[in-house]
């Protein structure tokens, strides 16, 4: 199946560190997510972005969609423990504004050490 | 509001076998997507129904299928199962599908093959 290209695999950082993360695609995506996963839940949502060159915050988490529509990158700043967990990227298509289908990157997994 | 329930949480099954798993959705949410997750393939996008019909499939064998009742709630079925098919499978619900929509994703049904 197709997945996208998400780096780092794995971060083990120190608290009140700053974590940087990317995804990169082949294909152009209308929209760019980051989620984070939980051990037994599913999926939330972090971040959204639905431009090109768009820059969002949520706290202490930024992210932007890369202008070429093909990347997109998501940072921590001051990392507490529980950040610990696999965030994911995911790009979505559009077809007449309505699609739900979701590419997921392969998964960046934190650890951040007290 | 309650968030996505997925049931039963984990199921054991044998080569051969058929399982279904059921989803119900954010109440209001018309919207429900599946997805196949594992280790090496990563998060899959099974399908998508909306108004009771299949509005998008991904590239799943024809052993994969799902429907969706008048009330949002969504089934899917895997029949002849395969070793394989081991996977965390996700339901995710959204208000109409948009690619604006946020995507909610449930806890998640554990599936073992043997």
């Amino acid at each position: 199946g197709q997945q996208l290209n998400q780096s780092p695999q794995s971060m083990f950082i120190q608290e009140g560190e700053d974590v940087s993360m990317n995804c990169t695609s082949s294909s152009i995506f209308n929209t760019w997510l980051w989620y984070k996963q939980d051990p037994g839940e599913g999926p939330v949502l972090l971040i959204a972005l639905y431009k090109a060159g768009e820059l969002t915050s949520n706290g202490r988490l930024t992210a932007q969609f890369g202008i070429t529509r093909k990347d997109s990158f998501l940072n921590i700043s001051a990392s507490i423990p529980s950040d610990v967990g696999i965030y994911f990227c995911a790009g979505q298509l559009s077809y007449g504004g309505a699609t739900n289908k979701l590419i997921f990157g392969t998964g960046t997994l934190l650890a951040v050490q007290p | 509001k309650a968030g996505v329930t997925q049931t039963p949480r984990y199921l054991i099954k044998t080569r051969g076998q058929q399982v279904t798993l059921s989803c119900s959705p954010i109440s209001g949410h018309r919207s429900v997507s599946w997805y196949q997750q594992t280790p090496g393939q990563g998060l899959q996008f099974l399908f998508e129904y909306f108004s009771e019909t299949q509005r998008n499939k991904g590239n799943f064998p024809g052993r994969f299928s799902g429907r969706q009742f008048s009330n949002s709630r969504s089934e899917m079925n895997v029949s002849t199962l395969e070793l394989g098919d081991s996977a965390l499978y996700l339901c995710a619900s959204s208000l109409w599908g948009r690619i604006t929509d946020t995507q909610y994703f449930g806890p998640g049904t554990r599936l073992t093959v043997l």
